[in-house]
């Protein structure tokens, strides 16, 4: 079972829509959650983290977490074609900063 | 700031030739520093991690080998490149919060 799991897409969403990315990990002791965002041949870049239960909100993105359910999702609202990337869900564990990967999801907004 | 640079953007290299890439970090001290590599296609995968000058951890048997000569270096090498060590090198530091990435390097082995 992989460690972190992330639907591959690619995933279409009308531009001005609601672009929904969800993440899955399998271990139970995972503390943090990252998401990135990496456009074709550049590197990753962080868009938001997020610790707690619960919404976190910060412009038009908004990080949800679900610990009981392992579970992590970003959702991109009033999408622009600029988002147009490939996602990463990253995620490590309590007292250990390294970050184990998905394989991305590739997000296209069609204008 | 911090800023973190990495060197050289590009590489084409004969198999079996050698191999040098550099990362540097500014603004900051003692950073633990990371290697990454991204197949065409595929996720990241950590090849070495250090937590301070000469500490290396080696997370993927391969070809490949990592060293810190200084607080704020991190250079990636092989003797002798294989076809499969093409991909996309990243470097990367752990701040308050996640990593921050260098622009990484694409390798190219013909």
């Amino acid at each position: 079972q992989k460690e972190v799991e992330q639907n591959s897409g690619p995933l279409s969403v009308p531009e001005g829509a609601i672009a929904s990315l969800n993440c899955t990990y399998s271990d139970r002791g995972s503390q943090s959650f990252f998401w990135y965002r990496q456009y074709s041949g550049k590197s990753p870049e962080l868009i938001m983290f997020i610790y707690s239960n619960g919404d976190k909100e910060d412009g038009r993105f908004t990080a949800q977490l679900n610990k009981a359910s392992q579970y992590v999702s970003l959702l991109i609202r009033d999408s622009q074609p600029s988002d147009s990337a490939t996602y990463l869900c990253a995620v490590n564990m309590f007292g250990n900063e390294k970050l184990t990967f998905g394989t991305g999801t590739r997000l296209t907004i069609i204008p | 700031s911090q800023t973190i640079h990495q060197w050289p953007a590009t590489l084409v290299q004969p198999v079996g030739s050698p191999l040098s890439l550099e990362c540097t970090v500014e603004g900051t001290s003692n950073p633990n520093l990371y290697w990454y590599r991204q197949a065409a296609g595929r996720g990241l995968q950590l090849l070495f991690y250090s937590v301070g000058i000469g500490q290396i951890s080696s997370e993927v048997p391969q070809n490949l080998s990592a060293s810190r000569p200084q607080d704020r270096q991190f250079i990636l090498s092989s003797k002798k490149l294989l076809l499969s060590d093409s991909g996309f090198y990243l470097c990367a530091w752990t701040g308050m919060y996640g990593y921050t990435f260098g622009s990484g390097t694409r390798l190219t082995v013909v």
